[in-house]
C-alpha cells in the first residue's frame, strides 16, 4: 500500500526555517508529483505548491513563492518542503500529498498524516 | 486566479438522508473538479476525481455531477462514518481548494 511519512512535529521561532521531509513507500516515486498542502487551526486546505518527482519541476503558489522551496532526493524517495521567514500565520498541519493523473485530471490520491509545525516566540 | 466557493458552509442531517454539497467556481474549469473527505484530526480522502469519477474503494453512495461551472456531491443515504468535513478541489489552473463544507449531526 502506498506510503507517505512525514517527519515529526517543530517549534520554530517567528524569522526562522522548517523543512518537513515526506518519505514515499511502495510505489515508483519518479511516476508521480508530491504536493504540498497545508492546513492552519479550524481552517480549510490551502495548496502549497507542487514539485515533479521526476525533473523536480516545481510550480508554487503565488501566495508562497520566493518563501518556499520544494525538493526531492530519488535516491530516497524523499521530498522536502522548505518554508523560510516564518511567521505566527504559519503555524498548521502541513500535509505531502502523491499528485496522480488520468489524462489532463490531476488529484491527490494518497497524503502523508501530516507535520504540525508551530511557530511561536 | 480561479475562487471556489461552496455552499452550504455546514449542514444538518441525520442517517438515511440524502445530502447536496454544491461547488462552485468563478470561471469555467470544464470537469476539473475533485472532492475529498476530512475527518477531524486526519488527512483529507479523495472522493471523486474529474467531477464524477469514484476513487477506488470509495462506496458508491458518493457521487458527482457537473452543471456549467456549478459541482455537486451527493451522498445518496447518509451513513454513521460520513459525517465529515467535504472540500471541493479545482485542477484547472493551479490545485486550489474550496473552503470546505462541514457535515454534522
Amino acid at each position: 500500500q502506498v506510503q507517505l511519512v512525514q517527519s515529526g512535529a517543530e517549534v520554530k521561532k517567528p524569522g526562522a526555517s522548517v523543512k518537513v521531509s515526506c518519505k514515499a513507500s511502495d510505489y515508483t516515486f519518479t511516476d508521480y508529483g508530491i504536493s504540498w498542502v497545508r492546513q492552519a487551526p479550524g481552517q480549510g486546505l490551502e495548496w502549497m505548491g507542487w514539485i515533479s518527482a521526476d525533473n523536480g519541476n516545481t510550480e508554487y503558489a503565488q501566495k508562497f513563492q520566493g518563501r518556499v522551496t520544494m525538493t526531492t532526493d530519488t535516491s530516497t524517495s524523499t521530498a522536502y518542503m522548505e518554508l523560510r521567514s516564518l511567521r505566527s500565520d504559519d503555524t498548521a498541519v502541513y500535509y505531502c500529498a502523491r499528485l496522480a493523473a488520468v489524462g489532463v485530471y490531476w488529484y491527490f490520491d494518497f497524503w502523508g498524516r501530516g507535520t504540525l509545525v508551530t511557530v511561536s516566540s | 486566479d480561479i475562487q471556489m466557493t461552496q455552499s452550504p458552509s455546514s449542514l444538518s442531517a441525520s442517517v438515511g438522508d440524502r445530502v447536496t454539497i454544491t461547488c462552485r467556481a468563478s470561471q469555467s474549469i470544464s470537469s476539473y473538479l475533485n472532492w475529498y473527505q476530512q475527518k477531524p484530526g486526519k488527512a483529507p480522502k479523495l472522493l471523486i476525481y474529474a467531477t464524477s469519477s469514484l476513487q477506488n474503494g470509495v462506496p458508491s453512495r458518493f457521487s458527482g455531477s457537473r452543471s456549467g461551472t456549478d459541482f455537486t456531491l451527493t451522498i445518496s443515504s447518509l451513513q454513521p462514518e460520513d459525517f465529515a468535513t467535504y472540500y471541493c478541489q479545482q485542477s484547472f489552473s493551479t490545485l486550489t481548494f474550496g473552503p470546505g463544507t462541514k457535515v454534522d449531526i
